[in-house]
């Protein structure tokens, strides 16, 4: 059992906004901007897509968007297009001693 | 623009020792401020961090794993290596090395393609 807690699943018509959660405690997710998010097509390693909650590295899309409030963090893809249908994981900082959780993972299904 | 490639044995027996190595290309191993990390997936399973070295050699791992995991660099040869002992058919899963460091703790920026590793006898 992961310690974050994702959806398994969420899909969205091409255009169209989706949210994912990532819940997570006061221990990880509640106490650092250190969340990050990481896309995963079929047979490839993760991407990172976010960090530091909502900042985007170069080159990533700026359909791509970050938040938090409390224990829960959000990724939200706007304009959804074919591509963007992977598994996507959170992870965050969970202090020096654990160092980072990731979320169980959850399935765009782009329809 | 820094690469990373696992490499290892595909297959461990029960008990035996796994070990794994991720070379570094494109980029010194020994410059900047940057961790070096393992970490795993189960098929049709989430991520899990194993753990990770500084060029200084210092480390940490996971606590779930930290008896079993021994993770070393050697700078010369532009390569940090994982062990983990004991092996069983849980720690079946696809194995990526991984580095942070430009986008601050936990935000992995590059990551090798990851290499199977199966527990069988």
């Amino acid at each position: 059992q992961s310690a974050l807690t994702q959806p398994a699943s969420v899909s969205g018509s091409p255009g169209q906004s989706i949210t994912i959660s990532c819940t997570g405690t006061s221990s990880d997710v509640g106490s650092y901007n250190l969340v990050s998010w990481y896309q995963q097509h079929p047979g490839k390693a993760p991407k990172l897509m976010i960090y530091e909650v909502t900042k985007r590295p170069s080159g990533v899309s700026n359909r791509f968007s970050g938040s938090k409030s409390g224990n829960t963090a959000s990724l939200t893809i706007s304009g959804l297009q074919a591509e963007d249908e992977a598994d996507y994981y959170c992870c965050s900082f969970a202090g020096s001693s654990t160092f980072v959780v990731f979320g169980g993972g959850t399935k765009l299904t782009v329809l | 623009q820094v690469q990373l490639q696992e490499s290892g044995p595909g297959l461990v027996k029960p008990s035996q020792t796994l070990s794994l190595t991720c070379t570094v290309s494109g980029g010194s191993i020994s410059s900047g401020n940057y961790y070096w990390n393992w970490i795993r997936q189960p098929a049709g399973k989430g991520l899990e961090w194993i753990g990770r070295i500084y060029t200084s050699g210092s480390t940490n791992y996971n606590p779930s794993l930290k008896s079993r995991v021994t993770i070393s660099v050697d700078t010369s040869k532009i390569q940090f290596s994982l062990m983990l002992s004991s092996v069983t058919a849980a720690d079946t899963a696809m194995y990526y090395c991984a580095r942070y460091g430009d986008y601050g703790p936990g935000a992995f920026d590059i990551w090798g393609q990851g290499t199977m590793v199966t527990v069988s006898s």
